[in-house]
Protein backbone atom coordinates (compact mmCIF):
# COMPACT_ATOMS: atom_id res chain seq x y z
CA UNK A 1 0.00 0.00 0.00
CA UNK A 2 0.98 3.69 -0.48
CA UNK A 3 3.25 5.19 2.82
CA UNK A 4 4.52 8.65 2.88
CA UNK A 5 7.98 9.16 4.43
CA UNK A 6 8.41 13.05 5.26
CA UNK A 7 12.25 14.21 5.42
CA UNK A 8 14.01 17.63 6.66
CA UNK A 9 15.34 19.56 9.26
CA UNK A 10 14.02 19.45 12.64
CA UNK A 11 15.16 23.17 13.62
CA UNK A 12 14.83 26.50 11.85
CA UNK A 13 16.22 30.23 12.94
CA UNK A 14 13.46 32.98 12.14
CA UNK A 15 13.22 34.64 9.01
CA UNK A 16 14.93 31.50 7.12
CA UNK A 17 12.77 28.92 4.94
CA UNK A 18 11.47 25.93 6.03
CA UNK A 19 11.96 22.94 3.69
CA UNK A 20 10.31 19.42 3.68
CA UNK A 21 10.05 16.52 1.36
CA UNK A 22 7.62 13.89 1.41
CA UNK A 23 8.80 10.66 -0.17
CA UNK A 24 5.95 8.34 -1.73
CA UNK A 25 6.52 4.92 -1.88
CA UNK A 26 4.20 2.16 -3.14
CA UNK A 27 2.27 3.39 -5.90
CA UNK A 28 2.01 5.67 -8.46
CA UNK A 29 1.68 9.48 -7.90
CA UNK A 30 -0.63 9.85 -10.95
CA UNK A 31 -4.00 11.60 -10.50
CA UNK A 32 -3.36 12.09 -6.86
CA UNK A 33 -3.76 15.59 -5.04
CA UNK A 34 -0.20 15.70 -2.74
CA UNK A 35 -1.05 17.75 0.46
CA UNK A 36 0.85 19.29 3.56
CA UNK A 37 -1.18 20.04 6.75
CA UNK A 38 0.74 21.04 9.98
CA UNK A 39 -0.82 21.10 13.54
CA UNK A 40 1.15 23.47 16.31
CA UNK A 41 2.09 21.62 19.87
CA UNK A 42 -1.28 20.94 21.46
CA UNK A 43 -3.31 22.25 18.79
CA UNK A 44 -5.60 21.34 15.75
CA UNK A 45 -4.87 20.81 12.28
CA UNK A 46 -4.12 23.08 9.65
CA UNK A 47 -4.69 22.12 5.66
CA UNK A 48 -1.76 24.17 4.21
CA UNK A 49 -2.18 23.19 0.27
CA UNK A 50 -1.76 20.50 -2.40
CA UNK A 51 0.02 19.93 -5.18
CA UNK A 52 -1.71 18.06 -8.55
CA UNK A 53 0.39 15.86 -9.63
CA UNK A 54 0.86 17.72 -12.65
CA UNK A 55 2.52 20.54 -10.93
CA UNK A 56 -0.51 22.66 -10.23
CA UNK A 57 -0.58 23.79 -6.70
CA UNK A 58 -3.45 25.84 -4.60
CA UNK A 59 -2.42 27.36 -1.21
CA UNK A 60 -4.07 27.83 2.17
CA UNK A 61 -4.93 31.83 1.61
CA UNK A 62 -4.15 32.44 5.52
CA UNK A 63 -0.36 31.64 4.12
CA UNK A 64 -0.14 32.58 0.17
CA UNK A 65 2.91 34.15 -0.56
CA UNK A 66 4.93 32.45 1.82
CA UNK A 67 4.21 29.04 0.46
CA UNK A 68 5.82 26.92 -2.44
CA UNK A 69 4.69 23.42 -3.10
CA UNK A 70 6.50 21.08 -5.83
CA UNK A 71 6.29 17.47 -7.01
CA UNK A 72 9.05 15.61 -8.80
CA UNK A 73 7.50 12.44 -10.57
CA UNK A 74 10.68 10.86 -11.18
CA UNK A 75 11.80 10.96 -7.70
CA UNK A 76 8.50 10.25 -6.26
CA UNK A 77 8.97 13.49 -3.97
CA UNK A 78 6.92 16.41 -3.10
CA UNK A 79 7.90 19.02 -1.32
CA UNK A 80 7.00 22.46 1.00
CA UNK A 81 9.09 25.55 1.19
CA UNK A 82 7.67 27.77 3.92
CA UNK A 83 9.94 31.21 4.16
CA UNK A 84 10.07 34.14 6.43
CA UNK A 85 9.33 31.93 9.18
CA UNK A 86 8.30 32.77 12.72
CA UNK A 87 7.73 31.17 16.19
CA UNK A 88 3.52 30.51 15.10
CA UNK A 89 5.31 27.94 11.97
CA UNK A 90 6.30 25.65 14.97
CA UNK A 91 4.61 22.37 14.45
CA UNK A 92 4.41 19.04 13.49
CA UNK A 93 4.10 18.56 9.64
CA UNK A 94 2.58 16.10 7.93
CA UNK A 95 2.00 15.31 4.38
CA UNK A 96 -0.44 13.19 2.98
CA UNK A 97 -2.53 12.16 -0.37
CA UNK A 98 -5.94 13.66 -1.29
CA UNK A 99 -8.02 11.58 -4.33
CA UNK A 100 -9.77 15.05 -5.21
CA UNK A 101 -8.60 18.92 -4.47
CA UNK A 102 -11.02 18.84 -1.70
CA UNK A 103 -12.09 15.57 0.17
CA UNK A 104 -10.04 12.99 2.36
CA UNK A 105 -6.85 13.04 3.38
CA UNK A 106 -5.56 9.27 3.18
CA UNK A 107 -3.12 8.36 3.81
CA UNK A 108 -0.88 10.05 5.94
CA UNK A 109 2.87 10.43 6.65
CA UNK A 110 4.54 10.38 9.67
CA UNK A 111 4.44 13.68 10.99
CA UNK A 112 7.90 15.62 11.70
CA UNK A 113 8.65 18.46 14.67
CA UNK A 114 9.83 21.55 12.93
CA UNK A 115 10.87 24.22 15.66
CA UNK A 116 11.87 27.69 14.69
CA UNK A 117 14.32 29.20 16.94
CA UNK A 118 17.35 30.81 16.98
CA UNK B 1 -16.46 30.03 5.15
CA UNK B 2 -17.88 27.08 6.91
CA UNK B 3 -16.57 26.36 10.80
CA UNK B 4 -16.42 22.69 11.97
CA UNK B 5 -17.84 22.70 16.13
CA UNK B 6 -17.40 19.43 17.62
CA UNK B 7 -18.44 18.70 21.21
CA UNK B 8 -17.64 17.93 23.65
CA UNK B 9 -13.97 19.16 23.44
CA UNK B 10 -12.98 16.06 25.96
CA UNK B 11 -15.51 12.95 26.55
CA UNK B 12 -14.70 10.29 29.90
CA UNK B 13 -16.42 7.14 29.00
CA UNK B 14 -16.51 3.60 31.42
CA UNK B 15 -14.16 1.45 29.31
CA UNK B 16 -17.06 -0.95 27.10
CA UNK B 17 -19.54 1.74 27.22
CA UNK B 18 -20.30 3.39 23.66
CA UNK B 19 -19.21 6.75 22.73
CA UNK B 20 -21.35 9.78 20.91
CA UNK B 21 -18.61 12.72 19.44
CA UNK B 22 -20.99 15.52 17.81
CA UNK B 23 -19.77 17.70 14.90
CA UNK B 24 -21.08 20.80 13.71
CA UNK B 25 -21.18 22.63 10.43
CA UNK B 26 -22.03 26.20 10.27
CA UNK B 27 -23.90 25.62 7.24
CA UNK B 28 -24.80 22.33 5.24
CA UNK B 29 -21.78 20.36 3.61
CA UNK B 30 -24.15 17.81 2.73
CA UNK B 31 -22.31 13.95 3.36
CA UNK B 32 -18.98 15.69 2.89
CA UNK B 33 -17.27 14.85 5.84
CA UNK B 34 -15.05 12.25 7.27
CA UNK B 35 -13.38 11.42 10.84
CA UNK B 36 -10.02 10.95 11.88
CA UNK B 37 -8.23 9.18 14.69
CA UNK B 38 -5.59 10.54 16.31
CA UNK B 39 -3.54 8.99 18.85
CA UNK B 40 -0.68 10.78 20.90
CA UNK B 41 2.39 11.23 18.51
CA UNK B 42 1.20 9.70 15.70
CA UNK B 43 -0.45 10.92 12.41
CA UNK B 44 -4.70 11.23 12.04
CA UNK B 45 -5.71 8.13 10.63
CA UNK B 46 -8.84 8.20 8.36
CA UNK B 47 -12.06 6.42 9.94
CA UNK B 48 -14.61 7.45 8.43
CA UNK B 49 -15.78 9.29 4.61
CA UNK B 50 -18.94 10.33 3.31
CA UNK B 51 -20.60 11.07 6.68
CA UNK B 52 -20.96 7.24 7.22
CA UNK B 53 -18.48 5.05 4.93
CA UNK B 54 -15.81 3.06 7.06
CA UNK B 55 -12.31 3.60 5.76
CA UNK B 56 -10.57 -0.04 5.15
CA UNK B 57 -9.60 -1.85 7.93
CA UNK B 58 -11.66 0.11 10.78
CA UNK B 59 -13.43 -1.83 13.36
CA UNK B 60 -17.09 -2.06 13.11
CA UNK B 61 -17.62 -0.19 15.95
CA UNK B 62 -17.12 3.07 15.05
CA UNK B 63 -20.14 4.48 12.70
CA UNK B 64 -20.95 7.43 11.45
CA UNK B 65 -24.13 9.34 10.69
CA UNK B 66 -25.79 12.84 9.63
CA UNK B 67 -26.22 14.92 6.83
CA UNK B 68 -25.85 18.28 6.37
CA UNK B 69 -24.89 20.39 9.71
CA UNK B 70 -25.09 17.23 12.21
CA UNK B 71 -23.15 14.51 12.26
CA UNK B 72 -22.19 12.13 14.44
CA UNK B 73 -19.46 9.56 15.42
CA UNK B 74 -20.11 6.42 17.45
CA UNK B 75 -17.89 4.09 19.28
CA UNK B 76 -19.99 1.48 20.26
CA UNK B 77 -17.94 -0.49 23.17
CA UNK B 78 -14.68 1.57 24.26
CA UNK B 79 -11.41 0.10 24.15
CA UNK B 80 -8.03 1.21 25.16
CA UNK B 81 -6.98 1.66 21.47
CA UNK B 82 -9.68 4.29 20.92
CA UNK B 83 -8.12 6.35 23.30
CA UNK B 84 -7.13 9.38 21.12
CA UNK B 85 -8.31 12.61 19.92
CA UNK B 86 -11.17 12.49 16.95
CA UNK B 87 -11.29 15.08 14.37
CA UNK B 88 -13.98 15.66 11.92
CA UNK B 89 -13.11 17.23 8.61
CA UNK B 90 -15.21 19.22 5.54
CA UNK B 91 -14.19 18.74 1.93
CA UNK B 92 -14.26 22.13 0.89
CA UNK B 93 -13.20 24.59 2.53
CA UNK B 94 -9.28 25.19 3.67
CA UNK B 95 -10.56 25.78 7.05
CA UNK B 96 -11.56 21.73 7.00
CA UNK B 97 -10.92 20.79 10.45
CA UNK B 98 -12.90 20.57 13.79
CA UNK B 99 -10.98 21.56 16.76
CA UNK B 100 -11.03 17.70 18.11
CA UNK B 101 -12.85 15.83 20.59
CA UNK B 102 -10.61 14.30 23.14
CA UNK B 103 -12.08 10.56 24.62
CA UNK B 104 -10.46 9.42 27.56
CA UNK B 105 -11.71 7.02 30.16
CA UNK B 106 -14.00 7.58 33.13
Amino acid sequence: QVQLHLSGPGLVKPSETLSLTCTVTGGSMSLYYWTWLRQPPGKGLEWLGYVFYTGGTNYNPSLRGRLTMSIDMSKNQFSLSLNSVTAADTAVYYCARKASAFGIFDPWGQGSLVTVSS
Amino acid sequence: EIVMTQSPATLSVSPGEGATLSCRASESIDNNLAWYQQKPGQAPRLLIYGASTRATGIPVRFSGSGSGTEFTLTISSLQSDDLAVYYCQHYNDWRAFGQGTKVEFK
